[in-house]
């Protein structure tokens, strides 16, 4: 059964940085691409980053590039995400997504971790 | 940039009827390599993450009830529950994965009338 566990979450300050982290298991993980996406306090979902499986493809949404660094540790199955100087806007939900085997449709998701920005 | 628009916001429907949610996007999301339609729906209920339904528009993912069917092509997509069940109350997302920025609709917003 796949899973996905997110954690790192928390309450911050604003200006502060967090790392996310999302344990995977039951499958071959260097074999998926891995995305992040959020969901702020009864919002919809915002696309976030991409990683290919090899880690050598690496995309942002334009409302991230620069402050959030999308990472994956294949030997540890676990993908992160570096975020920096965080705004009272990212606080959310912080979920960690896994591709299909067809096509880079969303098939698998963490239950998330919730980022709180305030101080 | 992808611009994915869902209709109506929120809608109410009685028991046993049909519902019916549309998703524009700004440009298409046919590659005409293969095809297909890079188009996705998502159900998401109170409290739990995203689960997803239908990809490649029109194609129902495992497990999902064959009351929910997908359909559209190009920029215009429909996704259609033929009789609606309580446990369907949810906010429905589609999604585009032609580009790799991708995107979300705003979601609908689904109860029972």
């Amino acid at each position: 059964e796949v899973q996905l566990v997110e954690s790192g979450g928390g309450l911050v300050q604003p200006g502060g940085s967090l790392r996310l982290s999302c344990a995977a298991s039951g499958f071959t993980f260097r074999s998926y691409a891995m995305n992040w996406v959020r969901q702020a306090p009864g919002k919809g979902l915002e696309w976030l980053s991409y990683i290919s499986g090899s880690g050598g493809s690496i995309f942002y949404a334009d409302s991230v590039k620069g402050r959030f660094t999308i990472s994956r540790d294949n030997a540890k199955n676990s993908l992160y995400l570096q975020i920096n100087s965080l705004r009272a806007e990212d606080t959310a939900v912080y979920f960690c997504v896994r591709e299909g085997d067809s096509g880079s449709f969303s098939v698998s998701w963490g239950q998330g971790t919730l980022v709180t920005v305030s101080s | 940039d992808f611009v994915m628009t869902q209709s109506p916001e929120s809608l109410a429907v009685s028991l046993g009827e049909r519902a019916t949610i549309n998703c524009k996007s700004s440009q298409s999301v046919l590659a005409s390599s293969n095809n297909k339609n890079y188009l996705a729906w998502y159900q998401q209920k109170p409290g739990q993450p995203p689960k997803l339904l239908i990809y490649w528009a029109s194609t129902r993912e495992s497990g999902v009830p064959d009351r929910f069917s997908g359909s559209g092509s190009g920029t215009d997509f429909t996704l259609t529950i033929s009789s609606l069940q309580a446990e369907d109350v949810a906010v429905y997302y589609c999604q585009q994965y032609y580009s790799t920025l991708y995107t979300f609709g705003q979601g609908t917003k689904l109860e029972i009338k």
